[in-house]
């Protein structure tokens, strides 16, 4: 089984509300990722969790949280976004962890596409 | 800041026909990921290379990663309409095992294989 999944696949939400992603991984990975990208663009990191703990935070604003409550599930609570802050929200596992060689390969899930109005 | 150049950014072109896309960095890799990823969904690994000089095939696509472990390409032989999609090519650095799975990527290659 080599699938990540993510919910909701669509979410549209006001500047004011307080929503969470949810992504869910059983391939035994330790590294788990959050990515945001806009259109036909690469995604760009904003977290990596390495065995539930979070090693890179790429300064991403505070109304984005991460949380990681175990090694399989990774959410993103979101409060008080922006506009421009609507995207594509990916969410990656890879085996590879802090202090370990190399990622070989990270497994994206299918994403949550995030409006703000 | 490591940076991933891609190329082209746009193709396309008829079924049948060869296509390769480049990725080039001053920058060593320790491993370097090929991704596909089409509208509205997330990338698909396609192959990870990590020795210099590696050639990985996967059906009509070639893989190969430079003997510096700087830049590879992917070759894509008779294409075909269903190879239509965002193509991303990805970077772990080498910094002395201490990379904390931090990926590079580069911009993309919007392929689109006409019928």
């Amino acid at each position: 089984d080599t699938e990540v999944t993510q919910t909701p696949k669509h979410l549209v939400m006001g500047m004011t509300n307080k929503k969470s992603l949810k992504c869910e991984q059983h391939m035994g990975h330790r590294a788990m990722y959050w990515y945001k990208q806009k259109a036909k663009k690469p995604p760009e990191l904003m977290f990596v969790y390495s065995y539930e703990k979070l090693s890179i935070n790429e300064s991403v604003p505070s109304r984005f949280s991460p949380e990681c409550p175990n090694s399989s599930l990774l959410n993103l609570h979101l409060h008080a976004l922006q506009p421009e802050d609507s995207a594509l929200y990916l969410c990656a596992s890879s085996q590879g962890g802090l202090g370990l060689a190399s990622v070989r390969g990270q497994y994206f899930g299918p994403g949550t596409r995030l409006t703000v109005l | 800041t490591q940076l991933l150049e891609q190329s082209p950014q746009f193709l396309s072109i008829q079924e049948g026909e060869n296509l390769t896309v480049y990725c080039n960095s001053s920058s060593v890799f320790s491993s370097l990921q090929w991704y596909r990823q089409e509208p509205g969904e997330g990338p698909v690994l396609l192959v990870t290379v990590v020795t210099g000089g590696e050639v990985k095939k996967l059906k009509r696509l070639t893989f190969q990663f430079g003997d510096a472990r700087k830049d590879s390409s992917l070759h894509i032989t008779a294409a075909q309409p269903g190879d239509t999609g965002l193509y991303l090519c990805a970077g772990e650095v080498d910094a002395g095992g201490t990379s904390y799975g931090k990926l590079t990527f580069g911009q993309g290659t919007i392929l689109t294989v006409h019928p």
